[in-house]
């Protein structure tokens, strides 16, 4: 596609449920990346994938969070027993390669643990 | 890790008035930085970029300064319009790593 697209936009969950937030990088990019940005900060880092490859995930806040890239495309992040704190605005960035070049964001998917 | 700060977190601007966004950051091996825009709702959206081997980098409307003398990043707008009303991030990344390193933000406010 055009541009990173990330799904769902919007996502509300129970304490305790599982959630998977997937996006989708530019055609041809091969980085990957998560950021989790909470309400009035700045986009902070969560893990990196260069193709398949997982090579940073110094980033994920424990390990209930866990991010695969099977087939170095589409990029699923998976949070298990979520928590009231893990409400936050979840962002993927893509480039086309990895640390030095241009990462391009998209639009989020925002997720609320009630 | 990385600090990537700002020193004013708001600022407002009349219509067609120039703005001036400022940034430091702490890591001195940086050497690539990316500054973004963030509208309400909307994800970062990728305004200009600059390298450490300049000091200064222009596009359309936007330029931005780097001084690595003192580890200081600014953006400057021209003739503000009130489009430009959003959440102005910069980024820093270092050749050591991959990732990119945020500051909070200067929110700006265009008044018509």
């Amino acid at each position: 596609g055009a541009g990173v697209s990330q799904s769902p936009r919007y996502k509300v969950a129970k304490r305790g449920q599982d959630v998977a937030l997937r996006c989708d990088p530019i055609s041809g990019h091969v980085s990957l990346f998560w950021y989790q940005q909470a309400l009035g900060q700045g986009p902070e880092f969560l893990t990196y994938f260069q193709n398949e490859a997982q090579l940073d995930k110094s980033g994920l806040p424990s390990d209930r969070f866990f991010a695969e890239r099977p087939e170095g495309s589409v990029s699923t992040l998976k949070i298990q027993r979520t928590q009231q704190e893990d409400s936050a605005v979840y962002l993927c960035a893509s480039s086309w390669q990895g640390g030095g070049n241009t990462i391009y964001f998209g639009e989020g998917s925002w997720l609320t643990v009630v | 890790g990385e600090s990537v700060g700002l020193h004013l977190p708001t600022l407002s601007v009349q219509e067609g008035d120039n703005s001036i966004i400022n940034c430091a950051y702490s890591n001195s091996a940086s050497d690539y930085f990316i500054w973004y825009k963030q509208e309400s709702g909307k994800g970062p959206q990728f305004i200009i970029d600059i390298r450490s081997n300049m000091d200064k980098r222009q596009g359309q409307r936007v330029t931005v300064l780097l001084n690595k003398t003192v580890k200081h990043l600014s953006l400057q707008i021209a003739a503000t319009q009130p489009g430009d009303s959003a959440v102005y991030f910069c980024a820093e990344n270092a050749p050591t790593g991959n990732q990119f390193y945020f500051g909070t933000g200067t929110s700006l406010t265009v008044i018509p």
